[in-house]
């Protein structure tokens, strides 16, 4: 089946940056993206989601861009700070149905 | 905001013992349940869906029989390992869905159960 995929493993950031983390997925009939975080042994935490109507989304700190026409996601963390390692997965979804994660993406603060 | 409870936290268990996993929505009705599994770095692999009141619908792959799910009200479900291997080890987490018509988050995650079998 389709997947959602994330293009790097690890990233590491000096405290302070911005980071980026970047995602692709190739199911063109998801209308709807997530973005959570993981911290170590606990359950996915919602960070920021953006319907397929939209090309950007701000929150907190943290703003999603998508970019249907290649497919892409991306999330990216203002003033990246140590509470902020974990891993990132992005995730999609066509409506209220289930959520289809993609690999994840570990992203490591340096102080 | 709607806080999903599980519990064990985390279950150490015999080869071939039966391990039930509850999964709560504290504050809310949940219309629907998923149950995933999650190796050690690895993402998240939905398991099954599960709907109060009807049977759970199972990806691919996952053998029902081997992975009860109860969804008996709407604020509890629950997953049985049977027979549990070793290779059942991993971390099992749930979501509850409530239905939303905004961009907003939708499915809230329990903390997940660590289950480790000897």
């Amino acid at each position: 089946g389709e997947n959602v995929g994330l293009h790097l493993p690890t990233l590491s950031v000096q405290e302070g940056d911005n980071s980026i983390i970047n995602c692709a997925y190739s199911n063109s009939a998801s209308d709807y993206f997530i973005w959570y975080k993981q911290e170590s042994g606990k359950g996915p935490q919602f960070i920021i989601d953006i319907r397929s109507n939209m090309d950007k989304r701000q929150g907190q700190r943290v703003t999603v861009l998508l970019n249907k026409t290649v497919k892409h996601l991306s999330l990216q963390i203002a003033a990246t700070q140590p509470g902020d390692s974990a891993v990132y997965f992005c995730a999609e979804t066509g409506g209220y149905q289930k959520v289809t994660f993609g690999i994840g993406t570990k992203l490591q603060v340096i102080p | 905001g709607a806080v999903v409870s599980q519990h064990p936290s985390w279950v150490i268990c015999k080869s071939g013992t039966s391990v039930k996993i509850e999964c709560r929505s504290l504050d809310f009705q949940a219309t629907t349940m998923f149950w995933y599994r999650q190796f050690p770095k690895q993402s998240l692999m939905l398991m099954a869906t599960s709907n109060e009141g009807s049977k759970a619908t199972y990806e691919q792959g996952v053998e029902k029989d081997k992975f009860l799910i109860n969804h008996a009200s709407l604020t509890l479900s629950t997953l049985t390992v049977t027979s549990a291997h070793p290779e059942d080890s991993s971390f099992y987490i749930c979501s509850a869905e409530i239905f939303s018509t905004s961009v907003q988050e939708t499915q809230y995650f329990g903390p997940g159960t660590r289950l480790l079998v000897l």
